[in-house]
């Protein structure tokens, strides 16, 4: 079993679409929860982080984490096309810094 | 937040060859994150490279095969021995920012054997 699982999709929605993106996990010790985004021939770039459990929001861009059901999620609300990418999760315990598990990444396209 | 060039960015290489990748960091770092990206697949950690010392090795990665030098605080190069067409996979490296929930990466070096 992965320490985080992640569907690749690819995720497809029209424009202005409330989209869904989730992972789960088996390490109850990460702590640390965060979003990366990839454009193509692109190096992944830190979009959120979440520490423990709860709720964070960044303009059109939320993130959920549920330590209890070892879920995270992160919701984009009126998905533009410049949100088309790869979506990765990823995690990290409190004692391993800046080494990242990271989730198999999800595929959007927003279509116009 | 920091910059980093990675060379090449891409490459074709015959089976059996080596390919050395370099990373450039704009700003004095003290570790360095190589990362696997195979298609499909999510990232995973090579190696990380410390200044000064050997570098440490992730479970399934050896350093006869990616040999790792660190020779300063901002410069670090990957090499990738006697390639097979399994070592087909885009290259990264990564540095860690003032916080330890942000890594920072290169633009990486997607590598094709043949």
């Amino acid at each position: 079993q992965k320490e985080v699982e992640q569907d690749p999709g690819p995720l497809s929605v029209p424009e202005g679409a409330i989209v869904s993106l989730n992972c789960t996990y088996s390490n109850s010790a990460f702590q640390y929860f965060m979003w990366y985004r990839q454009y193509s021939r692109k190096g992944p770039e830190l979009l959120m982080y979440t520490y423990s459990s709860g709720n964070k929001e960044d303009g059109r861009f939320t993130a959920q984490v549920d330590k209890s059901s070892k879920y995270i999620s992160l919701f984009i609300r009126d998905s533009q096309p410049s949100d088309s990418a790869t979506y990765l999760c990823a995690m990290i315990d409190s004692g391993n810094t800046g080494k990242l598990i990271f989730g198999q990444g999800t595929t959007l396209q927003v279509k116009p | 937040s920091a910059v980093i060039s990675q060379k090449p960015s891409r490459d074709i290489c015959q089976r059996g060859t080596s390919l050395t990748i370099q990373c450039q960091v704009d700003s004095q770092v003290t570790m360095m994150f190589w990362y696997r990206q195979q298609p499909g697949q999510s990232l995973t950690l090579i190696a990380t490279a410390n200044q000064g010392s050997e570098a440490t090795y992730e479970s399934g990665f050896v350093i006869d095969k990616f040999p790792i030098s660190r020779p300063n605080l901002t410069f670090s190069t990957l090499t990738v021995s006697n390639m097979s067409p399994e070592d087909s996979s885009i290259y990264l490296c990564s540095v860690p920012g003032l916080i330890n929930t942000e890594a920072f990466f290169g633009q990486g070096t997607r590598l094709t054997v043949v």
